[in-house]
């Protein structure tokens, strides 16, 4: 079965500093692993998705993260946090590359504070 | 805008009511999905359609029913609202493989069961 730890719950950077939400996954097969975020009371909103290729993946707003199959994780990094990075992030992963029954499976989340 | 358009946004219940989340998407997806969130949880997958015509378990089924109309709708009924029903419910639907692969969230629906 898969599944994802979200290895803290809350995360407090300064404005300008690096940003790091760490995730380890665990499959069974080759997962697809995605990174959202969830500002106050808002929706969810895709920031990057990992399907098998390249092992560095871009997001929007800067973000990236790199799959490392050795380490099982899927760490989350921005160079530079901006006040309005702060929100909940989710770090989610799903069996395959599509059909409804490659279901995403939720880390509990990060809440990242940003301190000016 | 194309997306996953939820309603209500916000309802309160009283125990033992019922009532029907909509959820509709204009993307052509097959497949549909309803979530809750609860603090400290994540979401959660409640039911899920593969494609029009089906609907399946997923891992907190009890106490929910989901009808797929057509395949731009997905509803989520609850008969009998009890308190630990109070969370945000979220529609989802996805398509494509490989790296298309990927789902559109709705905004939420935000029920509370007094």
């Amino acid at each position: 079965a898969q599944s994802v730890t979200q290895l803290d719950s809350h995360v407090s950077v300064s404005e300008g500093t690096p940003v790091l939400l760490r995730c380890n996954y665990s499959s069974s097969y080759s997962p697809s692993l995605f990174w959202y975020v969830q500002h106050p009371n808002k929706g969810l909103q895709l920031l990057l998705k990992y399907t098998s290729a390249a092992t560095l993946v871009k997001g929007i707003n800067g973000f990236e993260a790199e799959f490392k199959k050795s380490e099982t994780s899927f760490h989350l990094t921005k160079p530079s946090a901006h006040m309005s990075d702060a929100a909940e992030y989710f770090c989610v992963v799903s069996d395959g590359y599509g059909g409804a029954t490659n279901k995403l499976i939720f880390g509990t989340g990060t809440l990242l504070a940003v301190q000016p | 805008n194309a997306g996953v358009t939820q309603t209500p946004k916000f309802q309160v219940l009283k125990t033992g009511q019922s009532m029907t989340l909509q959820c509709a998407q204009d993307m052509n997806h097959n497949s549909m999905y309803w979530y809750r969130q609860d603090p400290g949880m994540g979401l959660r997958l409640i039911y899920y359609s593969a494609s029009e015509g089906t609907t399946d378990k997923g891992e907190v089924p009890n106490g929910y029913n989901v009808s797929r109309l057509n395949k731009r709708e997905f509803s989520l009924r609850l008969e009998s609202a009890a308190p630990s029903q109070t969370s945000v419910y979220f529609c989802a639907s996805s398509d494509g493989t490989g790296e298309d692969y990927g789902y559109t969230f709705g905004s939420g629906t935000r029920l509370t069961v007094v």
